[in-house]
């Protein structure tokens, strides 16, 4: 099956310090990519939808000059928490349906967990 | 836009037992209803999905209903065993969307022996 990778797995930084989390399709091309933030017993939120080649776009109440997306591939996506404080803290999940696909399958990569101190 | 709620928030049953999850919908015109298992610290993972043109999947102990014209899908584990136990969540799929999910609160499984 389609397999999604997260790097990292695990950050742990001081306030203030920007932190940069890959989300990459290893075995299919992805358009689209979305990002997740999930806080503790809690659902995921859907923070922006990462588009290959154009501008993310965010969601409601979600700060685009702080969470930066760059979507430079097919295959690779990128979200930078900027300035990060103690409540950015949580576990952020990339999910991508494969090219091509209508309304399938989202696979999902296995999270980066982030501390801020 | 889509609202998706999903009910009992938690869910004991006993080991063998069935279990029964369901969730309910806003937009009629959404057409893609899946679920998804997560256990603690770790990713989702698809576990059945439906079409809005299908009303029952099944995949061995697990099933799936669909009623359009109630806008509820439902969840049901028969036989269920320990390693059920995790964090389950039904989603949904607006036409139009470019594959986006709108997701339900999640429900905790716990399964006692």
């Amino acid at each position: 099956g389609a397999v999604v990778s997260q790097h990292p797995s695990r950050v742990i930084c001081k306030s203030g310090t920007s932190v940069k989390i890959e989300c990459r399709s290893l075995d299919f091309q992805a358009t689209t990519m979305f990002w997740y933030r999930q806080f503790p017993k809690q659902s995921l939120m859907l923070m922006a939808t990462s588009n290959e080649g154009s501008k993310a776009t965010y969601e409601q109440g979600v700060e685009k000059d702080k969470f930066l997306i760059n979507h430079a591939s097919l295959t690779l996506s990128t979200l930078t928490v900027t300035s990060a404080h103690p409540e950015d803290s949580s576990f952020y999940i990339c999910s991508a349906p494969p090219r091509g696909k209508v309304a399938d399958t989202q696979y999902f990569g296995p999270g980066t967990r982030l501390t801020v101190l | 836009g889509e609202n998706v709620e999903q009910h009992p928030s938690t869910l004991s049953v006993q080991e063998g037992d069935s279990a029964v999850i369901k969730c309910t919908y806003s937009d009629s015109a959404s057409n893609y209803f899946p679920w998804y298992k997560q256990e603690l610290g770790k990713r989702p993972q698809l576990i059945i999905d439906i079409r809005s043109n299908v009303g029952e999947k099944k995949d061995q102990r697990i099933a799936v209903t669909l009623n359009k014209t109630a806008k509820h899908f439902s969840l049901h584990i028969t036989e269920t065993q320990p390693e059920d136990s995790a964090v389950y969540f039904c989603a949904a799929n607006p036409l139009g969307s470019n594959y986006q999910l709108i997701w339900g609160a999640g429900t905790k499984l716990i399964i006692k022996p």
